[in-house]
């Protein structure tokens, strides 16, 4: 099992519409979790950040953590062409103690 | 700067070659990571520095992959007798924090690596 799983994709919204973006982890002990916006050919860049149980919205961003499910999720309302990318989800802490990313998931909004 | 710096954006070697990557990190950063990314694949840890010392160095692959910092500064990643295995974007981090509890990690644009 990969210590933080993601669907693949390509996820494909219409624009405006929402767009949800899931992550499991493995490491139970985790303690920060981050997503991260990639563009095509470009270095990822920080969005968003959560470190307890429940949502937390920034703008359009809303992230959601369950720490008993080991699950956490990216909810991207009013979905623009321009958030168009990959979404890579990193995990912090536990047995590892290092930041672990998942392998993203491709986001593609369609005007 | 204004940025984490890395060079060259582009690296193409025959196998067998040694090449060496180098990332000027933001001023002031104390904590200074690399990764590789493969197509397809997520962000592989290779190794992390605090200061000149390198805390955890356990995403090494082999012992021909080896970092260096110096001044608390500028890092190079040296791959020996490179492998067509080794080809990917390599990606330099770095952050004010002496570890990975904020998450914020600054990027720079990576060294893509082609070994024919």
């Amino acid at each position: 099992q990969k210590e933080v799983e993601q669907n693949s994709g390509p996820l494909s919204v219409p624009e405006g519409a929402i767009a949800s973006l899931n992550c499991t982890y493995s490491d139970r002990v985790s303690q920060s979790f981050f997503w991260y916006r990639q563009y095509s050919g470009k270095s990822p860049e920080l969005i968003m950040s959560i470190y307890s149980n429940g949502d937390k919205e920034d703008g359009r961003f809303t992230a959601q953590l369950n720490k008993a499910s080991q699950y956490v999720s990216l909810l991207i309302r009013d979905s623009q062409p321009s958030d168009s990318a990959t979404y890579l989800c990193a995990v912090y802490g536990g047995a590892t103690n290092k930041l672990i990313f998942g392998t993203g998931t491709l986001l593609a909004v369609q005007p | 700067g204004a940025g984490v710096s890395q060079s060259p954006s582009n690296k193409v070697t025959e196998k067998g070659k040694d090449v060496e990557l180098r990332c000027d990190p933001i001023s002031g950063h104390t904590a200074l990571y690399w990764y590789r990314q493969s197509l397809g694949q997520g962000l592989e840890f290779l190794i992390y520095f605090q200061g000149n010392s390198a805390p955890d160095k356990s995403g090494l692959p082999s012992d021909r992959f080896s970092a260096e910092r110096t001044g608390g500064s500028v890092s190079t990643l040296t791959i020996q007798r490179t492998q067509q295995e080794d080809s990917a974007v390599y990606l330099c981090a770095s952050s004010p924090q002496g570890g990975y509890s904020t998450g914020e990690l600054f990027f720079g644009e990576g060294s893509r690596l082609t070994v024919l």
